[in-house]
């Protein structure tokens, strides 16, 4: 079974839109943490955002939130007021933490993000 | 703002031969990562390393592949035979002391490794 599921291989937003990236997950571990990532063509990896399992609040980093629902398992990124820039890759990733047993990232698939003028 | 530094950027080599990517984590980050992302696919974990030695790896990372950390700087990973398969990039992150769970894992600009 697919530990993070995004299931928009890409999406169209018009500049200064707001835009909400899907992101599900699946485990069993009560302590996890949620991280965005983008990935622009030139194919850095630049960290966006973190949510951790047990957070009250959902996570804001300037123009980027998270949408967390935890019920639900579902940890959306919601890109306010879209930039021509803000074009790229996009990552949701988890870590599973057994008792600080690993580090790992586990990355779905990606959500290729299109910012129309 | 500090960076995680990967060098070369793009490395060419022959089926067979053995490569070393290098990479300089972030200064004062305690924890190491290597990462592979296959054209077009996801970013798949390769192996950690954390005082001196691999934390955990997963099965990708076979007896072709070794990570060393020579120095206080560099963190190196080597595959020692490469195959046609092994093309893609390479992403070394480093963070810092995990027992603060909401550390990020900073990644570096990646290396592309084509094998021909």
């Amino acid at each position: 079974a697919q530990k993070i599921t995004q299931t928009q291989p890409g999406m169209f937003v018009q500049e200064k839109e707001a835009v909400t990236l899907d992101c599900t997950y699946d485990t069993s571990d009560p302590s996890y943490g949620l991280f965005w990532y983008k990935q622009p063509s030139s194919g850095e990896m630049i960290f966006l955002i973190y949510q951790g399992s047990y957070d009250q609040q959902n996570a804001t980093e300037g123009r980027y939130s998270l949408n967390f629902q935890k019920a639900r398992k579902s940890a959306n990124l919601v890109i306010s007021a879209s930039q021509l820039g803000d074009s790229a890759m996009y990552f949701c990733a988890m870590r599973e933490v057994y008792g600080g047993a690993t580090n790992k990232l586990i990355f779905g698939t990606g959500t290729l993000l299109a910012v129309q003028p | 703002e500090p960076e995680v530094t990967q060098t070369p950027s793009h490395q060419v080599t022959q089926m067979g031969q053995e490569v070393i990517l290098r990479c300089v984590p972030i200064s004062n980050h305690l924890y190491f990562y290597w990462y592979r992302q296959i054209l077009g696919q996801k970013v798949e974990f390769l192996v950690s390393f954390y005082n001196n030695e691999i934390s955990e790896k997963s099965e990708i990372f076979d007896d072709q592949f070794s990570v060393e950390r020579p120095d206080g700087s560099n963190f190196t990973l080597k595959i020692r035979s490469t195959k046609l398969e092994d093309s893609a990039m390479y992403f070394c992150a480093s963070s810092k002391e995990d027992r603060v769970r909401n550390q990020p894992q900073h990644f570096g600009d990646g290396t592309r490794l084509s094998i021909l």
